[in-house]
């Protein structure tokens, strides 16, 4: 298996809706990202896990809290969005140095109304 | 400071043509540098992943070159179809950012039929 799996692909929740995306990945990868991508902009990093650890927080408000429940899964629970915070959200996966290259999923679209 | 610039920002080409896309990064301190490719509102595909002690890589079609040197990294798409129709994206792996991904912002590239 050499996917990353991204559930779900469409989400639309309202400003007060608590929801989560979920990412999984059976490659092994012990390091698994959160990316969020605004249109015709290059991926922006979030949240890095290493060994379902959080080693990285790139100042992420605290609406986005991110999960590592073991080493083949990672979610990202939502609360309280705003309207910009509409984007495609992607997840990715890579041995912990990136040494043999990232996989990424096929992302959720999150849309906030 | 990383940079990642590519150029062109997009590309129109007739079917058939062979084509290059170029990429370029400030600091040579890098471990491996990964060719993307992004559909309209779609996940990433991984294309090409060239280590640092790498010249080349190939797959099918594409042919992914790095010169540690000079900063650059080229994409060349042999006989281009108008499925090759997609958003190119090259990332650095940077030693000097803990291993993480410096994005480019991307070759939009068009196949005319």
């Amino acid at each position: 298996d050499t996917e990353v799996t991204q559930t779900p692909k469409h989400l639309v929740m309202g400003m007060t809706n608590k929801k989560s995306l979920k990412c999984e990945q059976h490659m092994g990868h012990r390091a698994m990202y959160w990316y969020k991508q605004k249109a015709k902009k290059p991926p922006e990093l979030m949240f890095v896990y290493s060994y379902e650890k959080l080693s990285i927080n790139e100042s992420v408000p605290s609406r986005f809290s991110p999960e590592c429940p073991n080493s083949s899964l990672l979610n990202l629970h939502l609360h309280a969005l705003q309207p910009e915070d509409s984007a495609l959200y992607l997840c990715a996966s890579s041995q912990v140095t990136g040494n043999y290259g990232y996989t990424f999923g096929s992302g959720t679209r999150l849309t906030v109304v | 400071k990383q940079e990642v610039t590519q150029i062109p920002a997009a590309l129109s080409v007739p079917e058939g043509e062979n084509l290059v896309l170029n990429c370029s990064f400030t600091d040579s301190a890098i471990y491996n540098l990964q060719w993307f490719r992004q559909d309209p509102g779609k996940g990433l595909t991984s294309l090409l992943l060239i280590q640092s002690s790498q010249r080349e890589q190939t797959s099918g079609r594409l042919n992914a070159s790095l010169d540690k040197s000079s900063g650059r990294s080229t994409l060349y798409i042999a006989a281009s179809q108008p499925g090759d129709s997609a958003t190119y994206l090259c990332a650095v792996g940077n030693m000097d950012s803990n291993y993480q991904l410096i994005w480019g912002a991307g070759t939009k590239l068009i196949i005319k039929p």
